[in-house]
């Protein structure tokens, strides 16, 4: 099974700001098929990030994506109330097909 | 746009079968996507539980793999999910989510979940 440990747990931050969110897989994603949602409570979770780097349609531009093989990175860039949420990175191609990180919850500071 | 949306009981009694369905709208289970159940108990990440395609081909988490059952309904664009012999453990918000048609792989729509709790 390939485990994404993701960090910091929670992230305490202000609007403005610039987020940094890690997720580090136990092996080698494939293809980098790493994909980043937000999530909120109550709500669908939603499609920010996929192929490591690919922003979703209509995903604001100051959400990025990096990374390959087993570091992958999402960052925002400046923070807006509305982006307070978990966020959660996926996995596809190992056995189970799909595994998530645990979430890293970003709140306002 | 394809708009998801789970139903089935919210309860469940231990030991007896949870069954949920996932109606699609905007969309047909006969395209040429994958169909994906995914959980989250309460305070805990997300799981992927398994999918469907619409030939009815599946592919299951293997930790869960000898209690559940997905089944696609094409006549009612909508496809199901069945977990057995339930625990408390399988207490969770159970979402039902489709994957992109096209690599890399990845779920672009997703239901809003529905929460199922199992107790007597």
């Amino acid at each position: 099974e390939i485990v994404l440990t993701q960090s910091p747990g929670t992230l305490s931050l202000s609007p403005g700001e610039r987020a940094t969110l890690s997720c580090r897989a136990s092996q080698s994603v494939s293809r980098n098929s790493l994909t980043w949602y937000q999530h909120k409570p109550g709500q669908a979770p939603k499609l920010l990030i996929y192929g490591a780097s690919s922003r979703a349609t209509g995903v604001p531009d100051r959400f990025s994506g990096s990374g390959s093989g087993t570091d992958f990175t999402l960052a925002i860039s400046r923070l807006e109330p509305e982006d307070f949420a978990v966020y959660y990175c996926q996995q596809y191609g190992g056995s189970p097909l799909y595994t998530f990180g645990q979430g890293t919850k970003l709140e306002i500071k | 746009q394809v708009q998801l949306q789970e139903s089935g009981p919210g309860l469940v009694t231990p030991s007896g079968t949870l069954s949920l369905t996932c109606a699609v709208s905007g969309g047909s289970v006969g395209s040429s996507n994958w169909w994906n159940w995914v959980r989250q108990p309460p305070g805990q990440g997300l799981e992927w539980i398994g999918q469907i395609y619409q030939s009815g081909t599946t592919n299951y988490n293997p930790s869960l793999e000898s209690r559940v059952t997905i089944s696609v309904d094409k006549s009612k664009n909508q496809f199901s999910l069945q977990v057995t012999s339930v625990t408390a453990a399988d207490t969770a918000v159970y979402y039902c989510a489709r994957e992109s048609g096209v690599a890399p792989y990845h779920f672009d729509s997703w239901g809003r979940g529905t929460l199922v709790t199992v107790s007597s």
